[in-house]
């Protein structure tokens, strides 16, 4: 079936500091991605939507300036946290649009920032 | 995409079918309902979706009422590595597709 890998799995950073996540469709090609943030003990929330060669749409209160999405291919899109602080720490969690079941999810990155 | 309403959470005994509920009454024509789940500190895993008809597949059957204003997934032998969030999602697949909102799920857990 559709694999997504997502890397890092887990990042510590400083605060102040940028941080990249990459998203990679390993045995297909995705033109949409998406991006979630989860808190502990709550359900995803859904950041921006991913289009291979345009640029991203944010959902309603996420800062675009803050989280930059790149999907310069077919099989990779990637999150900056930019300018992270602590409450910027979070499960962040991508997936694609797939031919088959419809979405696969990456395992997730856990970030901390310090 | 229509909204959906599950209970907070479930518990199930080991070895026992697990039932979940999920409605769905605004659904649309042309939404079809998802099911994934979360184990803890994983992505969301697919489990099976449907329209109309009841489906079925390795790891589950879901079962949709004929006005498809609700539906229930079913794990028929659960076990102790079923424990997770479940997700019931109503979701519109045309050319345009929709994108996945999560909303807060059924916390199963199976105990021994």
């Amino acid at each position: 079936g559709a694999v997504v890998s997502q890397h890092p799995s887990r990042v510590i950073c400083k605060s102040g500091t940028s941080v990249k996540i990459e998203c990679r469709s390993l045995d297909f090609q995705a033109t949409t991605m998406f991006w979630y943030r989860q808190f502990p003990k709550q359900s995803l929330m859904l950041m921006a939507t991913s289009n291979e060669g345009s640029k991203a749409t944010y959902e309603q209160g996420v800062e675009k300036d803050k989280f930059l999405i790149n999907h310069a291919s077919l099989t990779l899109s990637t999150l900056t946290v930019t300018s992270a602080h602590p409450e910027d720490s979070s499960f962040y969690i991508c997936s694609a649009r797939d031919l088959g079941y419809g979405y696969t999810f990456g395992s997730g990155t856990r970030l901390t920032v310090v | 995409d229509a909204k959906t309403t599950q209970p907070p959470s479930m518990d199930c005994a080991e070895g026992r079918a697990a039932n979940l509920p999920c409605n769905h009454s605004t659904i649309s024509g042309n939404e079809y309902v998802y099911w994934y789940r979360q184990i803890h500190s994983q992505g969301p895993q697919y489990i099976i979706h449907g329209l109309k008809n009841n489906e079925t597949n390795e790891m589950a059957s879901l079962i949709i009422t004929e006005d498809r204003k609700s539906s229930t997934l079913i794990l028929p032998h659960a076990t102790l590595r079923d424990t997770a969030v479940y997700y019931c999602i109503a979701l519109m697949t045309t050319d345009s597709w929709g994108k996945l909102q999560f909303g807060a799920g059924t916390q199963v857990v199976v105990t021994p």
